[in-house]
Protein backbone atom coordinates (compact mmCIF):
# COMPACT_ATOMS: atom_id res chain seq x y z
CA UNK A 1 0.00 0.00 0.00
CA UNK A 2 1.36 3.15 -1.02
CA UNK A 3 -0.82 5.66 0.58
CA UNK A 4 -0.81 8.09 3.37
CA UNK A 5 0.58 6.18 6.77
CA UNK A 6 -0.45 7.37 9.87
CA UNK A 7 1.06 6.78 13.37
CA UNK A 8 0.01 5.35 15.99
CA UNK A 9 -3.26 4.82 15.28
CA UNK A 10 -4.84 5.58 18.66
CA UNK A 11 -3.56 7.45 21.13
CA UNK A 12 -4.37 7.65 24.97
CA UNK A 13 -2.86 10.16 27.47
CA UNK A 14 -2.89 12.15 30.51
CA UNK A 15 -3.41 15.29 30.91
CA UNK A 16 -0.30 17.67 30.57
CA UNK A 17 1.73 14.57 28.66
CA UNK A 18 3.35 15.31 25.64
CA UNK A 19 2.55 13.07 22.56
CA UNK A 20 3.76 13.06 18.75
CA UNK A 21 2.02 11.76 15.75
CA UNK A 22 4.04 10.89 12.68
CA UNK A 23 2.59 10.60 8.96
CA UNK A 24 4.54 9.30 5.71
CA UNK A 25 2.92 11.08 2.65
CA UNK A 26 2.74 9.55 -0.74
CA UNK A 27 5.98 9.21 -1.90
CA UNK A 28 6.30 11.48 -4.37
CA UNK A 29 4.07 14.20 -2.80
CA UNK A 30 5.65 17.73 -2.12
CA UNK A 31 2.96 19.08 0.20
CA UNK A 32 1.97 17.71 3.34
CA UNK A 33 -1.16 19.04 5.60
CA UNK A 34 -2.19 18.59 8.77
CA UNK A 35 -6.17 18.62 10.02
CA UNK A 36 -7.90 18.08 13.12
CA UNK A 37 -11.59 16.62 13.42
CA UNK A 38 -13.32 16.57 16.13
CA UNK A 39 -16.32 15.34 16.71
CA UNK A 40 -19.23 16.71 14.37
CA UNK A 41 -16.88 19.19 12.95
CA UNK A 42 -15.29 19.00 9.26
CA UNK A 43 -11.48 18.79 9.04
CA UNK A 44 -10.07 21.99 10.90
CA UNK A 45 -6.61 23.48 8.88
CA UNK A 46 -3.86 22.99 11.27
CA UNK A 47 -0.51 23.40 8.57
CA UNK A 48 1.20 22.62 5.77
CA UNK A 49 4.54 22.14 4.05
CA UNK A 50 6.08 21.78 0.96
CA UNK A 51 8.80 19.93 0.81
CA UNK A 52 10.89 21.07 4.25
CA UNK A 53 9.40 24.36 4.30
CA UNK A 54 6.40 25.01 6.69
CA UNK A 55 4.39 27.38 4.47
CA UNK A 56 1.24 28.40 6.70
CA UNK A 57 0.08 27.75 10.43
CA UNK A 58 -3.46 28.37 11.43
CA UNK A 59 -4.12 29.91 14.45
CA UNK A 60 -5.76 26.84 16.04
CA UNK A 61 -1.80 25.86 16.01
CA UNK A 62 -1.21 27.05 19.53
CA UNK A 63 2.59 27.42 20.66
CA UNK A 64 2.06 23.66 22.40
CA UNK A 65 1.28 22.19 18.80
CA UNK A 66 4.69 22.13 16.87
CA UNK A 67 5.03 20.87 13.08
CA UNK A 68 8.59 19.56 11.04
CA UNK A 69 8.96 17.97 8.01
CA UNK A 70 12.87 17.74 8.60
CA UNK A 71 13.99 16.22 5.57
CA UNK A 72 10.69 17.09 3.01
CA UNK A 73 9.51 13.64 3.67
CA UNK A 74 7.46 12.33 6.66
CA UNK A 75 6.35 14.64 8.83
CA UNK A 76 5.33 14.74 12.99
CA UNK A 77 3.30 16.67 14.65
CA UNK A 78 4.04 17.44 18.30
CA UNK A 79 1.43 18.45 21.32
CA UNK A 80 3.25 19.30 24.01
CA UNK A 81 1.50 19.60 27.84
CA UNK A 82 -1.82 18.12 26.39
CA UNK A 83 -4.90 19.38 27.38
CA UNK A 84 -8.52 17.61 27.26
CA UNK A 85 -9.37 19.71 24.77
CA UNK A 86 -6.56 18.24 22.07
CA UNK A 87 -8.98 15.04 22.26
CA UNK A 88 -9.21 14.69 18.92
CA UNK A 89 -8.86 13.15 15.36
CA UNK A 90 -5.68 14.33 13.79
CA UNK A 91 -5.41 14.18 9.80
CA UNK A 92 -2.49 14.31 7.39
CA UNK A 93 -2.61 14.38 3.65
CA UNK A 94 -0.74 14.72 0.81
CA UNK A 95 -0.65 16.10 -2.60
CA UNK A 96 1.54 17.13 -5.60
CA UNK A 97 1.69 20.51 -6.54
CA UNK A 98 0.06 21.26 -9.94
CA UNK A 99 2.30 22.13 -12.72
CA UNK A 100 2.13 25.87 -13.69
CA UNK A 101 0.15 26.27 -10.84
CA UNK A 102 0.90 27.43 -7.61
CA UNK A 103 -1.96 26.55 -5.90
CA UNK A 104 -4.24 23.89 -4.23
CA UNK A 105 -6.05 21.88 -6.65
CA UNK A 106 -7.51 19.81 -3.66
CA UNK A 107 -6.57 16.44 -4.84
CA UNK A 108 -5.81 15.19 -1.13
CA UNK A 109 -5.01 12.18 -0.15
CA UNK A 110 -5.83 11.99 3.68
CA UNK A 111 -4.41 8.88 5.93
CA UNK A 112 -6.39 7.40 8.73
CA UNK A 113 -6.13 9.77 11.12
CA UNK A 114 -4.91 9.45 14.51
CA UNK A 115 -7.09 9.25 17.32
CA UNK A 116 -6.21 11.23 20.43
CA UNK A 117 -8.09 10.99 23.59
CA UNK A 118 -6.63 13.23 26.54
CA UNK A 119 -7.98 11.86 29.99
CA UNK B 1 -13.19 34.84 3.70
CA UNK B 2 -14.22 31.74 2.35
CA UNK B 3 -16.46 29.23 3.94
CA UNK B 4 -18.67 25.90 3.18
CA UNK B 5 -22.31 25.27 4.61
CA UNK B 6 -23.68 21.91 4.75
CA UNK B 7 -27.13 21.73 5.11
CA UNK B 8 -28.45 18.91 6.99
CA UNK B 9 -26.12 16.90 9.06
CA UNK B 10 -27.70 13.45 8.87
CA UNK B 11 -30.31 12.57 5.13
CA UNK B 12 -31.56 9.22 5.08
CA UNK B 13 -32.45 7.85 2.30
CA UNK B 14 -34.00 4.61 0.67
CA UNK B 15 -31.98 2.24 -1.55
CA UNK B 16 -32.88 3.51 -4.78
CA UNK B 17 -34.12 6.98 -4.20
CA UNK B 18 -32.74 10.12 -4.86
CA UNK B 19 -29.23 11.79 -3.18
CA UNK B 20 -28.81 15.36 -2.55
CA UNK B 21 -27.27 16.48 -0.90
CA UNK B 22 -26.40 20.37 -0.12
CA UNK B 23 -23.16 22.75 0.15
CA UNK B 24 -23.44 26.48 -0.14
CA UNK B 25 -20.12 28.15 -0.70
CA UNK B 26 -18.75 32.03 0.44
CA UNK B 27 -15.63 33.70 -1.55
CA UNK B 28 -14.24 36.36 -2.23
CA UNK B 29 -12.28 35.09 -5.47
CA UNK B 30 -13.54 32.51 -7.97
CA UNK B 31 -13.66 29.24 -5.43
CA UNK B 32 -12.60 25.54 -6.47
CA UNK B 33 -14.84 23.47 -4.88
CA UNK B 34 -14.93 19.61 -4.04
CA UNK B 35 -16.41 17.06 -2.01
CA UNK B 36 -14.93 14.53 -0.44
CA UNK B 37 -16.40 11.31 1.39
CA UNK B 38 -15.77 9.30 4.32
CA UNK B 39 -16.11 5.39 5.02
CA UNK B 40 -16.21 4.45 8.54
CA UNK B 41 -12.74 3.90 9.57
CA UNK B 42 -11.62 5.45 6.66
CA UNK B 43 -10.03 8.37 5.33
CA UNK B 44 -11.37 10.91 3.42
CA UNK B 45 -11.27 10.45 -0.59
CA UNK B 46 -12.07 13.11 -2.89
CA UNK B 47 -15.25 12.62 -4.66
CA UNK B 48 -15.24 14.89 -7.60
CA UNK B 49 -13.65 18.39 -7.77
CA UNK B 50 -14.79 21.90 -9.31
CA UNK B 51 -12.36 24.02 -11.20
CA UNK B 52 -13.58 26.45 -13.17
CA UNK B 53 -14.30 24.08 -16.46
CA UNK B 54 -17.13 22.52 -16.81
CA UNK B 55 -19.99 23.18 -14.39
CA UNK B 56 -21.44 20.00 -14.02
CA UNK B 57 -18.91 17.70 -12.77
CA UNK B 58 -18.87 13.56 -12.53
CA UNK B 59 -17.20 11.97 -10.03
CA UNK B 60 -16.68 8.49 -8.72
CA UNK B 61 -19.41 6.00 -7.49
CA UNK B 62 -22.30 7.66 -9.83
CA UNK B 63 -21.95 10.95 -7.57
CA UNK B 64 -22.09 14.45 -9.50
CA UNK B 65 -22.18 17.77 -8.40
CA UNK B 66 -23.13 21.31 -10.15
CA UNK B 67 -21.75 24.43 -9.49
CA UNK B 68 -24.20 27.26 -9.65
CA UNK B 69 -22.38 30.73 -9.58
CA UNK B 70 -25.69 33.10 -8.87
CA UNK B 71 -27.29 30.35 -5.83
CA UNK B 72 -23.52 30.04 -4.79
CA UNK B 73 -24.12 26.43 -4.42
CA UNK B 74 -22.52 23.06 -5.28
CA UNK B 75 -25.11 20.34 -4.54
CA UNK B 76 -23.87 16.22 -4.82
CA UNK B 77 -26.65 14.55 -6.10
CA UNK B 78 -26.84 10.57 -7.11
CA UNK B 79 -29.91 9.35 -8.92
CA UNK B 80 -29.85 5.96 -6.91
CA UNK B 81 -28.62 5.29 -3.60
CA UNK B 82 -26.87 2.17 -2.90
CA UNK B 83 -26.39 0.70 0.58
CA UNK B 84 -22.57 1.14 0.33
CA UNK B 85 -23.18 4.84 0.07
CA UNK B 86 -23.36 4.74 3.57
CA UNK B 87 -21.21 7.50 4.54
CA UNK B 88 -20.08 11.06 5.78
CA UNK B 89 -19.85 13.18 3.13
CA UNK B 90 -17.64 16.49 3.31
CA UNK B 91 -18.14 19.99 0.96
CA UNK B 92 -14.92 22.00 0.50
CA UNK B 93 -13.90 25.04 -0.75
CA UNK B 94 -9.84 25.81 -1.73
CA UNK B 95 -8.75 29.07 -0.95
CA UNK B 96 -6.56 29.10 -4.30
CA UNK B 97 -5.11 32.43 -6.21
CA UNK B 98 -5.04 35.24 -4.87
CA UNK B 99 -5.58 33.79 -1.22
CA UNK B 100 -3.61 31.39 0.98
CA UNK B 101 -2.68 28.49 -1.41
CA UNK B 102 -2.21 26.29 1.19
CA UNK B 103 -5.33 24.96 2.59
CA UNK B 104 -9.29 23.28 1.96
CA UNK B 105 -12.10 24.66 4.01
CA UNK B 106 -14.46 22.16 4.81
CA UNK B 107 -17.78 21.86 6.11
CA UNK B 108 -19.07 20.06 9.20
CA UNK B 109 -19.90 16.97 6.98
CA UNK B 110 -23.41 15.13 5.98
CA UNK B 111 -23.96 11.81 7.52
CA UNK B 112 -25.93 9.78 4.98
CA UNK B 113 -28.02 6.66 5.92
CA UNK B 114 -29.34 4.29 3.11
CA UNK B 115 -32.57 2.00 4.18
CA UNK B 116 -33.25 -0.91 2.53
Amino acid sequence: DTGVSQNPRHKITKRGQNVTFRCDPISEHNRLYWYRQTLGQGPEFLTYFQNEAQLEKSRLLSDRFSAERPKGSFSTLEIQRTEQGDSAMYLCASSSLGEGRPWNTGELFFGEGSRLTVL
Amino acid sequence: AQSVTQLGSHVSVSEGALVLLRCNYSSSVPPYLFWYVQYPNQGLQLLLKYTSAATLVKGINGFEAEFKKSETSFHLTKPSAHMSDAAEYFCAVSLGYGGSQGNLIFGKGTKLSVKP
